[in-house]
């Protein structure tokens, strides 16, 4: 049972444009999410993240938005550059346990 | 330092062997983590060490057995493997791991194991 799911396996968009990755989570528990990038044979490195009680946070390029009622946060990137082609995961943390559950990723090509 | 390494970055092994997996910050992290990761599948917590005692065990099979020396140092024991072990291990810290305070983890580059 995967809660936290992130739909698209993949995505492609062009230098200069708006990339907008989405994850959709399940358990009403989770209360922080967080954005982690992943390029290949690295570990993922943290992006940004946001707490239940905001619906926005802001950093630089990378926007995200919380729809709390929905279920579901996206992450803005604008504008999208070659070097932010990678593998984005979503994570969710329960504020139960405070376990970090992560999407099944998004690959982002960001093409020149 | 800003940074957890891992070593080794790749290791081969038997179904017999016995190898352990290493893991070392030097941020002042008191939780430490290991990750499971498969192709295409996102990171599975198996471990969480907190002010170095073990506090979460994902139900992990007794094959691997996780270690905390000191605040700095994580290990990962490996023994009697089988062929669908083999992932990607990824090690993480960070500064806490308290209800209510979450900060990101720092993730290493991961040691990817191939049991055969």
């Amino acid at each position: 049972d995967q809660q936290v799911k992130q739909n698209s396996p993949s995505l492609s968009v062009q230098e200069g444009r708006i990339s907008i990755l989405n994850c959709d989570y399940t358990n009403s528990m989770f209360d922080y999410f967080l954005w982690y990038k992943k390029y290949p044979a690295e570990g993922p490195t943290f992006l940004i993240s946001i707490s239940s009680i905001k619906d926005k946070n802001e950093d630089g390029r990378f926007t995200v938005f919380l729809n709390k009622s929905a279920k579901h946060l996206s992450l803005h990137i604008v504008p999208s550059q070659p070097g932010d082609s990678a593998v984005y995961f979503c994570a969710a943390v329960d504020s139960g346990t405070y376990k970090y559950i992560f999407g099944t990723g998004t690959r982002l090509k960001v093409l020149a | 330092d800003t940074e957890v390494t891992q070593t080794p970055k790749h290791l081969v092994m038997g179904m017999t062997n016995k190898k352990s997996l290493k893991c070392e910050q030097h941020m002042g992290h008191r939780a430490m983590y290991w990750y499971k990761q498969k192709a295409k599948k996102p990171p599975e917590l198996m471990f969480v060490y907190s002010y170095e005692k073990l506090s979460i065990n994902e139900s992990v099979p007794s094959r691997f057995s996780p270690e905390c020396p000191n605040s700095s140092l994580l290990n990962l024991h490996l023994h009697a493997l089988q062929p669908e072990d083999s992932a990607l291990y990824l090690c993480a810290s960070s500064q806490a791991q308290t209800i209510n305070r979450h900060y990101g983890y720092t993730f290493g580059s991961g040691t990817r194991l191939t049991v055969v």
